[in-house]
């Protein structure tokens, strides 16, 4: 059975850089291709990025200056940085497993506030 | 990149059937068929229920349809349950640049 955990600081100040590691567990990273979405409280989702195993990435064009994602296959981990927050980051950040052009498996997400 | 142009909310009585319509553009959902729908049931976790338009998941119950017609997808949901009553979102992949976009979620009443 996989399982996606996200794990991360809950709490970020403005202007800094909120990162977050997803451990995935029962599965092979280095076979699928890895999502992050983000829900504000009481709002919907918002496609951040995705990390194939071919390599590349792609990027919400609207947060792309701002985002970076990798995979580290040693340590089974699907990674997210994103620079610069406001108050507007703050959201349940999830780690999605991307297959067959859905979002089909998701880890049980993560809020983080961005605050002083 | 905007959002995907859901109803805010619908409802429905028990045994109906109801459609949730996802309205974008051609560059997106008109573009191509990778539009997928998602529930998310309160303080829950989104769950994929259509793929491709109209493919369910394994295990997804098959009163749940998607379509499509030019630049709008709908989700069915036939024969409603209490259960149903949920947050729904579609998405939609994006050719140029490679992305993916979501709705702003439908939340359906069952009455």
């Amino acid at each position: 059975q996989m399982h996606l955990q996200e794990s991360g600081p809950r709490l970020v100040k403005p202007s800094e850089t909120l990162a977050l590691t997803c451990t995935v567990s029962g599965a092979s990273i280095s076979s699928d291709d890895w999502t992050w979405v983000r829900q504000p409280p009481g709002k919907g989702l918002e496609y951040i990025a995705t990390a194939f195993m071919t390599g590349a990435i792609d990027y919400n064009p609207s947060l792309k200056s701002r985002v970076t994602v990798s995979l580290d296959e040693s340590k089974s981990h699907f990674s997210l940085q994103l620079t610069s927050v406001t108050a507007a980051d703050t959201a349940v950040y999830y780690c999605v497993r991307y297959r067959q052009r859905g979002f089909d498996y998701w880890g049980q997400g993560t809020l983080v506030t961005v605050s002083s | 990149q905007s959002a995907l142009t859901q109803p805010a909310s619908m409802s429905g009585s028990p045994g109906q059937s109801i459609t949730i319509s996802c309205t974008g553009t051609y560059s997106d959902v008109g573009a191509h068929n990778y539009v997928s729908w998602y529930q998310q049931h309160p303080g829950k976790v989104p769950k994929l229920i259509i793929f491709d338009v109209n493919n369910r998941p394994s295990g997804v119950s098959n009163r749940f349809s998607g379509s499509k017609s030019g630049n709008t997808a709908s989700l069915t949901i036939s024969g409603l349950q209490a259960e149903d009553e949920a947050d729904y979102y579609c998405a939609s992949y994006i050719i140029r640049p490679p992305s993916w976009v979501f709705g702003g979620g439908t939340k359906l009443t069952v009455l």
